[in-house]
């Protein structure tokens, strides 16, 4: 029930695609989805979250789209860019059950792969 | 400023070495994280800190010991490591908020 199953294992679109990564997720106790990008040999780096009172989030070319009733979300790259090519993974966590730290429940990730 | 700094970027240690690993965040973040990283995998989370105080450790072997000096400052103490310890360490911090989590670069360890 801890797990958060993401989809797919890798992708290749080409430049201006909308290539589109998907999670799901069984503990409805969770409230916090964020996104991570990260670059080969980098840390990941926050992208975008969203909690689950709203049903989208939009920052520039990333979106979050988020149902709560069938316990999934999404990240959606607009216009994507050779430079958005990294490994993208999304993340659940339940802020209220720890005192002051949050622990991120992640998915396996997805290798991203934008072409010229 | 949203920076975790970690140092050394790369280490490479033998197995009966003793190295340490050192994170600094100065966003007044009370909460920071040690998380290892194999290659194609996502982050796992090692040890978590709240208030200085150890909060988590996800059954992590002895070879592996935190220390958060203070509130900014997080270690890493490494000895009697095995080859297959050898990945990408990443440190992160998360604010009042409880959520926003911030990684670090990381440090590449190889364990000869």
């Amino acid at each position: 029930q801890q797990q958060v199953k993401q989809s797919p294992q890798s992708l290749i679109v080409q430049k201006g695609g909308i290539p589109i990564i998907n999670c799901a997720y069984e503990n409805t106790a969770f409230d916090y989805f964020p996104w991570y990008q990260q670059f080969p040999g980098k840390g990941p780096a926050l992208l975008i979250a969203i909690r689950p009172d709203v049903s989208e989030k939009k920052e520039g070319r990333f979106t979050i789209s988020f149902n709560k009733s069938a316990k999934q979300f999404s990240l959606h790259i607009m216009d994507s860019q050779p430079g958005d090519s990294a490994t993208y993974f999304c993340a659940a966590s339940n802020r209220g059950v720890n005192g002051g730290y949050n622990k991120l429940i992640f998915g396996a990730g997805t290798r991203l792969a934008v072409h010229p | 400023d949203t920076e975790v700094t970690q140092t050394p970027k790369h280490l490479v240690m033998g197995m009966t070495n003793k190295k340490s690993l050192k994170c600094e965040q100065h966003m007044g973040h009370r909460a920071m994280y040690w998380y290892k990283q194999k290659a194609k995998k996502p982050p796992e989370l090692m040890f978590v800190y709240s208030y200085e105080k150890l909060s988590i450790n996800e059954s992590v072997p002895s070879r592996f010991s935190p220390e958060c000096p203070n509130s900014s400052l997080l270690n890493l103490h490494l000895h009697a490591l095995q080859p297959e310890d050898s990945a990408l360490y990443l440190c992160a911090s998360s604010g009042l908020a409880w959520d926003e989590q911030f990684f670090g670069p990381g440090t590449r360890l190889t364990v000869l």
